[in-house]
């Protein structure tokens, strides 16, 4: 069946713009995350939905990061004012969750780099 | 969740066994080992998880020490698709909300 994926796989955009980067989980899968990586490093946890709620924000850098799951499916993180600093590939991943293991299934990102 | 620690890097043949240790020596009797990989320009992907006893998969299998302060994840017949970051994770099952904590991971080269 069809896995994780993450629109757009690259996004240029300059120092000062708004960014949208979507998320469109496993059908059925309750919990959704987000990741961020940075070039040569693992992974940090930003959030995580299970459901339309987000349970856990605790990773979200600042305030200019905000993450939306609507309708418990389709995600959309959302970066106001980008920083160069904000340049890393953003991952989503998804679990089934209460109904099932914790095994997370990954998409292959979304490349943004801010100029 | 643990701290874990893992060899920055290491080469292996292809064809042979890969054998990738990780130290969890500050484990909690209620955390699972879990290992992911990440081959280039994808997103992770499971690899295997366990508590105390030994676990084989398709995949690979997973030895952990009695005291579980360690584990070492085993590639039976390592090809050149395995190359990738290898990342041992120490987490609390359970079925959903457990963020995984990644370090640095191994970055394992399968050599022709």
């Amino acid at each position: 069946g069809a896995g994780v994926s993450q629109t757009p796989s690259n996004k240029v955009t300059e120092k000062g713009k708004y960014v949208e980067l979507r998320c469109d989980p496993i059908s059925g899968h309750t919990a959704l995350y987000w990741y961020r990586q940075s070039l040569g490093q693992g992974p940090e946890f930003l959030i995580y939905f299970q459901g339309t709620g987000a349970a856990d924000d605790s990773g979200l850098p600042n305030d200019r990061f905000f993450a939306v799951r609507p309708e418990g499916s389709v995600s959309t993180l959302k970066i106001q004012r980008t920083e160069r600093g904000d340049s890393a590939v953003y991952l989503c991943a998804s679990s089934l969750g209460s109904t099932g293991g914790s095994e997370q299934f990954f998409g292959p990102g979304t490349r943004l780099t801010v100029l | 969740d643990a701290k874990t620690t893992q060899p920055t890097s290491m080469d292996c043949a292809e064809g042979r066994a890969a054998n990738l240790p990780c130290n969890h020596s500050t484990i909690s009797g209620n955390e699972y080992v879990y290992w992911y990989r990440q081959i280039h320009s994808q997103g992770p992907q499971y690899i295997i998880h366990g508590l105390k006893n030994n676990e084989t998969n398709e995949m690979a299998s997973l030895i952990i020490t009695e005291d579980r302060k360690s584990s070492t994840l085993i590639l039976p017949h390592a090809t050149l698709r395995d190359t990738a970051v290898y990342y041992c994770i120490v987490r609390v099952y359970q079925a959903a909300g457990n963020k995984l904590t990644f370090g640095g991971g191994t970055r394992v080269l399968v050599k022709p």
